[in-house]
């Protein structure tokens, strides 16, 4: 069966230090990977998708970036954070199925705190 | 964009009593699915319903789609405290945006014991 981890669970990070989150799947091959910001109260805002290894499709201009070293594996990254970072950061993963119906299965996430 | 939009915004019942859920969106879509959102946790999809079908059942819940007006219920019936999560409708649009799913801002639902 395919699992989906996401670490840490909860972060707290000062302004404009560097931030690192990490996405895995377990289980699947070839998926797409998603990474969501979730501020309180709000629904799930896409900020980038990959179809597959090196391709990224960012959303939103924003102050993230991600990469996809490897198959199962996505990363959310800054260089600086700044405050409007903070927030619920959820990895989701679909796959290509026979009738390519895009259900989304998605990790615990992340909760992301910066002073 | 937001292309769903969930109504209403919180809902609070009893135990035992149905709770019904609506989404409307903009354009036309491929599939709409509904899921469930513990409080701090990840998303759980709960049921997906093709453009060109009108009900669908799954246990306790009834899902609805009328793509004349672009909108969607879902109905949770004899609820439970558990239920208790907020709920949110995602659109698949389909042709070139086939990666994409875009969500509500979600259903907080309360069942109270």
């Amino acid at each position: 069966s395919q699992t989906i981890h996401q670490w840490p669970a909860t972060l707290v990070q000062p302004v404009g230090s560097p931030l690192s989150l990490e996405c895995t799947v377990e289980g699947t091959s070839n998926p797409n990977l998603y990474w969501y910001r979730q501020a309180a109260g709000r629904g799930l805002q896409l900020l980038f998708y990959s179809v597959g290894i090196g391709q990224i499709s960012s959303e939103v201009p924003q102050n993230l970036s991600a990469s996809r070293p490897q198959d199962r594996q996505f990363i959310l990254s800054s260089k600086k954070l700044l405050l409007s970072d903070s927030g619920f950061y959820l990895c989701a993963w679909s796959g290509i199925t026979m009738r390519a119906y895009n259900e989304q299965f998605f990790g615990p996430g992340t909760r992301l705190t910066v002073l | 964009s937001q292309q769903g939009e969930e109504d209403p915004q919180a809902l609070s019942i009893q135990e035992g009593e149905n709770a019904t859920m609506n989404c409307s969106y903009k354009t036309s879509i491929n599939n709409l699915q509904w899921y469930r959102q513990n409080s701090g946790r990840g998303l759980v999809h709960l049921i997906l319903i093709r453009s060109n079908e009108r009900e669908k059942h799954s246990g306790r819940l009834r899902v609805t789609l009328d793509t004349s007006k672009k909108s969607s219920s879902l109905l949770i019936t004899a609820s439970r405290a558990a239920d208790t999560a907020s709920y949110f409708c995602a659109t698949d649009a389909g042709g070139g945006s086939n990666y994409k799913l875009t969500f509500g801002k979600g259903t907080l639902l309360t069942v109270n014991p």
